[in-house]
């Protein structure tokens, strides 16, 4: 089967700007996670998404982050304004619903604020 | 809350040599629990995984024992590859909701 597909790999902004990350996750997937890993740490979830229905987005920052799964399928996280310290890994994950403790991860997007 | 604490990294070994990388947990409740391994410019990998008390998840040569008593999930190996050189993640999870990650361990071995 095919895995959590992210786009784009690699992405350089300027502080202040706006930036969108899109996934894809496995077909039938209803779960849908988005992690931000800084460097030297452990990835921590923005939001997870059941079909389209925000499950948990109590550590995602608000004022600059947003994200959406309109149709239950792909998923789009959105920064706007970007700051220095969002310089990070976004990774998408999903699960399905018969191992949902069971996440697959995509290859994230390497974002640098500079 | 809930968390994960790893072993500080890096670890460095000789190929052959025996790995243990030390996961301990803090939840409420009984938790499932998960090795992710991530090699450079990739993804996270579930290595291997255990559901219950005294669950031994294995994948690869490696392996770890779910200790309730010690609330430990240590990851082990027998005999270290150069391909085994990667970012190893402990973490556990709850039925529906997101996993809980350490900080991760960097293992570098050399041949």
């Amino acid at each position: 089967e095919a895995g959590v597909a992210q786009s784009p790999r690699y992405k350089i902004i300027e502080k202040r700007q706006s930036v969108a990350f899109w996934c894809n996750p496995i077909s039938g997937h209803a779960t849908l996670y988005w992690y931000q890993q800084i460097l030297g740490q452990g990835p921590k979830l923005l939001i997870q998404f059941q079909n389209n229905g925000v499950v948990d987005d109590s550590q995602l920052p608000k004022d600059r982050f947003s994200a959406e799964r309109l149709k239950g399928v792909d998923s789009t996280l959105k920064i706007q304004p970007a700051k220095l310290e969002d310089s990070a890994v976004y990774l998408c994950a999903s699960s399905s619903p018969a191992r949902s403790t069971e996440a697959f991860f995509g290859q994230g997007t390497r974002l640098t604020v500079v | 809350g809930d968390s994960v604490t790893q072993m500080e990294g890096p670890v460095t070994l000789s190929e052959e040599a025996f790995l243990t990388i030390n996961c301990t947990y803090t939840a409420t409740g009984y938790p499932s629990l998960f090795w992710y391994v991530q090699y450079p410019g990739e993804g996270l990998q579930l290595l291997l995984k255990a559901t219950k008390a005294d669950d031994k998840g294995s994948n690869k040569g490696f392996e770890a024992t779910y200790r309730k008593e010690t609330t430990s999930f240590h990851l082990e190996k027998g005999s270290v590859q150069v391909s085994d050189s990667a970012v190893y993640f402990c973490a556990l999870g709850f039925s529906g909701t997101a996993l809980i990650f350490g900080k991760g361990t960097t293992l570098s071995v050399s041949s």
